[in-house]
C-alpha cells in the first residue's frame, strides 16, 4: 500500500525560509513530485526528484532520500503569494504511471 | 504548454441526478486520465484511472456504477457521478499522463466543483 505523510498546518513570516518534510512508505517509487494549490485551483507542478538529492529551481529546492523514505520542499525568501497548500505525491509503483498524493500541507505565509 | 480543458468548472445538481465533467486535451494525446476527488481541506484522493478505449481502473473503495468514466478518444475523457447524493459534493480534478513531456507527464485540469442539493 501507500502512506505518504506530511505536517498538517505551517506557519512561517515574510522572507523567511520555510522547510516542509514528507515521508512516504510505499509498495514502489519511481519519482516523487511537490506541487502547490491554492484552494480551489488545480495543482501547480514545483519539482520532480528521482535520485537522491537536491534540486533546485529558483526559490523552491526539493530534496530525496530513497533509502530513508524521506523528501523536503525548501521555500526560499518566502512571500505572502506562497499561502497555500503544497502536495507531495510519489509515483509507481513499479513501472505504473499512478500519483498518490500526501495528506498535504496548508502554509500560511505572515508578515 | 499542454493543457487540459476541464468542464463545467462548478455544477449545482439536485439529489438523485447525473452529472457529467469533460476533460479534453486541447494540444496533446493524452493515454491515460486520472481522476481525483478532494474533500475540504484534505488532499486529492486517486478514484480511477483510464486508459483510450478500454475500461477504467477503479481505486478500492471507489464504486465503478457510481462514477461512470469513459475515454473514448485520446483527447477527451468524461466522469459522469450518477444518481448523485450531497455526500458526493466535492472538487473533482482530472489529470493526464503523457511520457516525455514538461512537468514529467502530468497536466491538470481545473477541477470541477460540484454541489449536490
Amino acid at each position: 500500500g501507500q502512506n505518504i505523510d506530511q505536517p498538517t498546518e505551517m506557519t512561517a513570516t515574510e522572507g523567511a525560509i520555510v522547510q516542509i518534510n514528507c515521508t512516504y512508505q510505499t509498495s514502489g517509487f519511481n519519482g516523487l513530485f511537490w506541487y502547490q494549490q491554492h484552494a480551489g485551483e488545480a495543482p501547480t507542478f514545483l519539482s520532480y526528484n528521482v535520485l537522491d538529492g537536491l534540486e533546485e529551481k529558483g526559490r523552491f529546492s526539493s530534496f530525496l532520500s530513497r533509502s530513508k523514505g524521506y523528501s523536503y520542499l525548501l521555500l526560499k525568501e518566502l512571500q505572502m503569494k506562497d499561502s497555500a497548500s503544497y502536495l507531495c505525491a510519489v509515483r509507481g509503483p513499479g513501472g505504473g504511471n499512478k500519483l498518490t498524493f500526501g495528506t498535504g500541507t496548508q502554509l500560511k505565509v505572515e508578515l | 504548454g499542454a493543457v487540459v480543458s476541464q468542464h463545467p468548472s462548478r455544477v449545482i445538481c439536485k439529489s438523485g441526478t447525473s452529472v457529467k465533467i469533460e476533460c479534453r486535451s486541447l494540444d496533446f494525446q493524452a493515454t491515460t486520465m486520472f481522476w481525483y476527488r478532494q474533500f475540504p481541506k484534505q488532499s486529492l484522493m486517486l478514484m480511477a484511472t483510464s486508459n483510450e478505449g478500454s475500461k477504467a481502473t477503479y481505486e478500492q473503495g471507489v464504486e465503478k456504477d457510481k462514477f461512470l468514466i469513459n475515454h473514448a478518444s485520446l483527447t477527451l475523457s468524461t466522469l459522469t457521478v450518477t444518481s448523485a447524493h450531497p455526500e458526493d459534493s466535492s472538487f473533482y480534478i482530472c489529470s493526464a499522463s503523457r511520457t516525455g513531456y514538461t512537468n514529467y507527464g502530468y497536466t491538470f485540469g481545473s477541477g470541477t466543483r460540484l454541489t449536490v442539493v
